[in-house]
């Protein structure tokens, strides 16, 4: 039973577009979400976060979008670059167990 | 200030095997949680420690098990290794309990069951 989905394995934007990454959820507990990036061989690196009190946060070229009726939330890297070249998890919380992650999305950017 | 690290980054062991992973949370964080990371998925909960005792726990089984110091650094067990235990294992440590904040990763260590 998937709590956190991410249905697109990956995802190929040309370098300077706009990136739309995409998770839905099914557990109505969660109360906070967050973006992490994953290079290979290092740890997830936290991007940026959103509380269910809320339905966008900005940091720089990331904003993250909540749609708590549809239980949906995307991710929009704008402009993207090389380095954003990774892969992007989505992850959620709802109290003392831990995070729920999705399987992640493989961002390219393309030249 | 220093982030979490973790400690071997690689392993081999046989199966039938026990094995100790450790991990030093960042500096005022005296949350951290373990979470493994199969091939081609994300990562899972396997149990959160906080102030020394074990504080949610995720779908793993007794073989399973941990410390957390005082010094909040932890440790990892896991008995009676089995194949599928192959996994990247990543520890988190977060601040004070009781807030919505994002939680850090080390690097993870690469444990491989033969």
């Amino acid at each position: 039973d998937q709590q956190v989905k991410q249905n697109s394995p990956s995802l190929s934007v040309q370098e300077g577009r706009i990136s739309i990454l995409n998770c839905d959820y099914t557990n109505s507990m969660f109360d906070y979400f967050l973006w992490y990036k994953k290079y290979p061989a290092e740890g997830p690196t936290f991007l940026i976060s959103i509380s269910s009190i809320k339905d966008k946060n900005e940091d720089g070229r990331f904003t993250v979008f909540l749609n708590k009726s549809a239980k949906h939330l995307s991710l929009h890297i704008v402009p993207s670059q090389p380095g954003d070249s990774a892969v992007y998890f989505c992850a959620a919380s709802g109290g003392a167990d831990g995070l729920t992650f999705g399987k992640g999305t493989h961002l390219i950017i393309q030249p | 200030e220093t982030g979490v690290t973790q400690s071997p980054t690689h392993l081999i062991k046989t199966r039938g095997q026990q094995v100790t992973l450790r991990c030093s949370s960042q500096s005022g964080h005296n949350t951290v949680s373990w979470y493994q990371q199969a091939l081609g998925q994300g990562p899972q909960f396997i149990f959160q420690y906080y102030r020394e005792e074990e504080n949610g726990r995720g779908n793993f089984p007794p073989r399973f098990s941990g410390l957390q110091f005082p010094n909040y650094s932890s440790e990892l067990n896991v008995n009676a290794l089995e194949l599928d235990d192959s996994a990247l294992y990543l520890c988190a440590s977060s601040p004070p309990m009781g807030m919505n904040t994002e939680a850090f990763f080390g690097q993870g260590t690469r444990l491989t069951v033969v």
